[in-house]
């Protein structure tokens, strides 16, 4: 079984609607992260967590918004789909926060908002 | 500011060559580390070597390896004995001392031919 899961892996929406991208990961890992990625722009980081109680915003936050709900689960939702949020969007864990720590990434939701 | 820089949208290489990808990074901190991964057509993004900003060797995984020039901020891959799974998105990270995000380049797109 994949170390780094995530559900749905392909959703259409429409825009205006409520949805929400769900990661579970069995790695232990402490820190959980959603990145989306866009053509040729590479991946950019959306919100990572450290633990439970610890959420934090990253670069591009602004229409989206995280629940950690246990330290294995890290859901993204979009609160009012639009869309430029038509993306490819990417789960990832690691287990500290140390230059050293590799990022695993899950396989990956793609995204179109219509 | 931090950023990765890759300057090769696009490679061809043939079957059981070796092939450079190219990377460059800039930053003014001192520990950081690097990272290369791959992206296959089906989307996921697999990890495949890291090199930290103190190590004195070069990183190698199997036929991975990573030509780390300090000096230059530069973190080329090298994959020897080219073969058709290698074709696939390849994106260097960059992650920097007390931050918890990758900061990734825009990908280098690397076909293999028979």
């Amino acid at each position: 079984d994949a170390d780094v899961t995530q559900t749905p892996r392909n959703r259409i929406t429409k825009t205006g609607k409520r949805i929400m991208l769900e990661c579970s990961q069995t790695k232990g890992h402490d820190r959980m992260y959603w990145y989306r990625q866009d053509p040729g722009l590479g991946l950019r980081l959306i919100y990572y967590s450290f633990d439970v109680k610890d959420i934090n915003k990253g670069e591009i936050s602004d229409g989206y918004s995280v629940s950690r709900q246990a330290q294995a689960k890290f859901s993204l939702s979009l609160e009012s789909a639009i869309p430029n949020q038509t993306a490819l969007y990417f789960c990832a864990t690691s287990p500290t926060g140390g230059v050293t720590d590799t990022q695993y990434f899950g396989p990956g939701t793609r995204l179109t908002v219509l | 500011a931090q950023k990765i820089t890759q300057t090769q949208p696009g490679m061809f290489v043939q079957e059981k060559e070796a092939v450079t990808l190219d990377c460059t990074y800039d930053t003014s901190d001192q520990s950081y580390g690097l990272f290369w991964y791959k992206q296959p057509s089906s989307g996921e993004m697999i990890f495949l070597i890291y090199q930290g900003s103190y190590d004195e060797q070069n990183a190698t995984e199997g036929r991975y390896s990573l030509n780390f020039q300090k000096a230059r901020k530069s973190a080329n891959l090298v994959i020897s004995a080219s073969q058709l799974g290698d074709s696939a998105m390849y994106f260097c990270a960059m992650r920097v001392y007390n931050t918890d995000k990758l900061i990734f380049g825009t990908g280098t797109r690397l076909q293999v031919f028979p």
